[in-house]
């Protein structure tokens, strides 16, 4: 069993458009984020999630949206994609905040061109 | 001033040999400390996690946590061709979940 799963793995898109990327947990977690991990494999955190209540909101821009239906699932919603947007983009969770550890999902590697 | 700083590498060792990770971090109100491992192409995989000043071991791998000097590493032992990954130091400062993480170093194990 996949404990973070994410959906898709490749995303190629143009500038412009706007899609969403999907990331489900079964771990029984309470805290969910995401990650961009750029080219030079610098992993930054984006959001985090605790009980559907945003907890961190790095600077980012408001083109970026997270969306959580419920407490196993985080999805990410980018508008008007930049090409500067291009990464890899990660989901993770933890049991709770604080000193937790957290699990990775595969990954979505988005291109936008 | 860079949070967490690791040296990029690449890091090369014999198989067999012991390889040494380094991490410094610049918040001293850190509270937990934890290495990943990344293949390329692949997601960060936790290998060990630190709270405490000291050693903690887990079979092949030793995490050494110095809070006075900011500093925190990744021995690894009898270093395999498998163990080739870029090596994530990542230090979370417990008040609001705020995990950050170094760039990496890239290790090579040459068998």
């Amino acid at each position: 069993d996949t404990a973070v799963s994410q959906t898709p793995k490749y995303l190629v898109t143009q500038m412009g458009n706007d899609k969403s990327i999907k990331c489900e947990q079964n771990l029984g977690h309470d805290t969910m984020y995401w990650y961009k991990q750029d080219s030079k494999k610098f992993l930054k955190i984006m959001f985090s999630y605790n009980n559907k209540e945003l907890i961190i909101n790095e600077t980012v821009p408001n083109r970026f949206s997270p969306k959580s239906p419920d407490k196993a699932h985080l999805n990410l919603h980018i508008n008007s994609l930049e090409l500067g947007d291009s990464a890899v983009y990660f989901c993770a969770s933890s049991q709770t905040t604080g000193f937790h550890e957290q699990y990775f999902g595969p990954g979505t590697r988005l291109t936008v061109t | 001033q860079k949070e967490v700083e690791q040296n990029s590498g690449p890091l090369s060792v014999p198989e067999g040999a012991i390889a040494s990770l380094n991490c410094t971090y610049s918040d001293r109100g850190s509270q937990s400390f934890f290495w990943y491992r990344q293949y390329s192409g692949k997601s960060p995989e936790l290998i060990m996690f630190i709270y405490s000043n000291g050693d903690k071991e887990d079979g092949r791998f030793t995490a050494q946590l110095n809070k006075a000097s900011q500093y925190v590493s990744l021995l690894i032992r009898d270093s395999q061709p498998s163990d080739s990954a870029t090596y994530l130091c990542a230090v979370n400062n417990g008040d609001n979940n705020d995990m950050r993480f170094g760039a990496g170093t890239r290790l090579t194990v040459k068998p």
